[in-house]
């Protein structure tokens, strides 16, 4: 089976430093990998996502996610912070082997931007 | 606009009286699929539809129901809310055939059950 986990369910940071959300996951096929990220009284939205080729993906609003088969990991990055990227953050992984689309979701994490 | 349109956005109900919250797509897809969302446990599926009259159970389907008729629409139907099924739901839906199709996700239903 499957599984998403999320390390820190909460980050926070200040507005103009590094943002680094940390992504692990297990499966026993080759993943495919997302990242989305949920506004308040919104749905999910989705920032990037890894199939297959390069493993460094870029995605929507200057985020980039690097995939790392040897440590399974997956982890969300932005350069410097700005308040509108305050929000929740999953990270998702499909089942590429299954017949079902299902996202297995991490728990998330609540990414705070200090001004 | 390409959308995923839930309804009602928000319900206060009492246990036993039967609700449906509906979704509808305009995309054309094939897949539609219904999560719930719970402090602290993410976002687990509840079912799922890979096409018309074709749809199958997620991970937590207890207490649930669901049709698929229509390709636009995929309802969830609570034939007898329970005060543990007080939660946010969201549909979801996107192209079948590919794994790597990212799914569209509505706003959101926010459902308590008193």
């Amino acid at each position: 089976a499957q599984s998403v986990t999320q390390l820190g369910s909460h980050v926070s940071v200040s507005e103009g430093a590094l943002v680094l959300l940390r992504c692990n996951y297990s499966s026993s096929v080759p993943p495919y990998l997302f990242w989305y990220v949920q506004y308040p009284n919104q749905g999910l939205q989705l920032l990037l996502k890894y199939t297959t080729g390069a493993t460094l993906v870029k995605g929507i609003n200057g985020f980039e996610a690097e995939f790392k088969k040897s440590e399974t990991s997956f982890h969300l990055t932005k350069p410097s912070a700005h308040m509108s990227d305050a929000a929740e953050y999953f990270c998702a992984v499909i089942n590429s082997g299954g017949s079902n689309y299902k996202l297995t979701f991490g728990k998330g994490t609540l990414l705070t931007v200090n001004p | 606009e390409a959308q995923v349109t839930q309804n009602p956005r928000y319900l206060i109900t009492v246990t036993g009286k039967k609700l449906t919250v509906t979704c509808s797509q305009n995309m054309n897809h094939e897949y539609m699929s219904w999560y719930r969302q719970d402090p602290g446990l993410g976002l687990r599926q509840i079912y799922y539809s890979m096409n018309v009259e074709v749809t199958d159970k997620g991970d937590v389907p207890e207490g649930y129901k669901v049709s698929r008729k229509e390709k636009r629409n995929f309802p969830l139907i609570l034939e007898s809310p329970s005060p543990n099924q007080t939660s946010l739901y969201f549909c979801a839906s996107s192209f079948a055939g590919a794994f790597n199709q990212p799914q569209h996700f509505g706003d959101g239903t926010r459902l308590s059950i008193l």
